[in-house]
C-alpha cells in the first residue's frame, strides 16, 4: 500500500535551470510534509517541509508547493547545481497523534544535473 | 552536538545468524524511528520508540525482529536467524517530538 508516489525514478537538469520534482499521496489525513535529499552511502538529510495549512514554502534556492485537492506536492530548485545530484525523496505524516512521527515515503527521484 | 550515530556501517551475517544494530540519537531527542531501505526502494517505517516504550511497530515483521530503547544506552535493532531478504539499509531516526527528524547514516546488512 504506497501512500505516497515519486512516479519519475530519474531527473536530467542542466545547471542553472530548474528542477521540477513531484509527488502525489492518497491519504487525506497527512497533515506535514517533507523533502530528504540523499547521496549513497549516507542517510537522508532534511531539505524543506510544508504543513497542509500553507501551500508554499521557500527556503533559499528550494520551494516546495502543496495541492491538498489533488493530493499533490512538488519540489522546485532553482538554479540547480552541480551539488544537487543525489535521490530526492518525499516524505509525509499525519494521522493519530502516536503515530505522527511514522514518516511515510516515496520511492524516491534520482536528480542528476550536468554542466 | 553530534548527530544520529548508527554502528556498525556495514554488517556482514551468515544465514541463521543474528544482528544487532545500534542507534544513539541525537543528545536529548527521545524519539527513535527505524527504517529499511531495500535496493532501488524508498524507505519503509519499522518501528517508532520512545525510552522504554514500543509506540508503532506496525512496519516490523512479526518474527525474528525485534527493537528496544531502553532508559540507558543506544536503541538496538535485533535480527534473529537472518535471510538473504533481511539484506538492506537500516536507517535509524530520532526526533525531539513532533518534527525534527534528524536520521543516521544506516548499518548495510549483507546475509551470505
Amino acid at each position: 500500500d504506497q501512500q505516497v508516489k515519486q512516479n519519475s525514478p530519474s531527473l536530467s537538469v542542466q545547471e542553472g535551470r530548474i528542477s521540477i520534482l513531484n509527488c502525489d499521496y492518497t491519504n487525506s489525513m497527512f497533515d506535514y510534509f517533507l523533502w530528504y535529499k540523499k547521496y549513497p552511502a549516507e542517510g537522508p538529510t532534511f531539505l524543506i517541509s510544508i504543513s497542509s495549512i500553507k501551500d508554499k514554502n521557500e527556503d533559499g534556492r528550494f520551494t516546495v508547493f502543496l495541492n491538498k485537492s489533488a493530493k499533490h506536492l512538488s519540489l522546485h530548485i532553482v538554479p540547480s547545481q552541480p551539488g544537487d545530484s543525489a535521490v530526492y525523496f518525499c516524505a509525509a505524516t499525519g494521522g493519530t497523534t502516536d503515530s505522527w512521527g511514522k514518516l511515510q515515503f516515496g520511492a524516491g527521484t534520482q536528480v542528476v544535473v550536468t554542466p | 552536538n553530534a548527530g544520529v550515530m548508527q554502528n556498525p556501517r556495514h554488517l556482514v551475517r551468515r544465514r541463521g545468524q543474528e544482528a544487532r544494530l545500534r542507534c544513539s540519537p541525537v543528545k536529548g531527542h527521545s524519539h527513535v524511528y527505524w527504517y529499511r531501505q531495500l535496493p532501488e526502494e524508498g524507505l519503509k517505517f519499522m518501528v517508532y520508540l520512545q525510552k522504554e516504550n514500543i509506540i508503532d511497530e506496525s512496519g516490523m515483521p512479526k518474527e525474528r525482529f525485534s527493537a528496544e530503547f531502553p532508559k540507558e544506552g543506544p536503541s538496538i535493532l535485533r535480527i534473529q536467524q537472518v535471510v538473504r531478504g533481511d539484506s538492506a539499509a537500516y536507517f535509524c531516526a530520532s526526533s525531539p517530538g513532533l518534527g525534527g527528524y534528524t536520521f543516521g547514516s544506516g548499518t548495510r546488512l549483507t546475509v551470505v
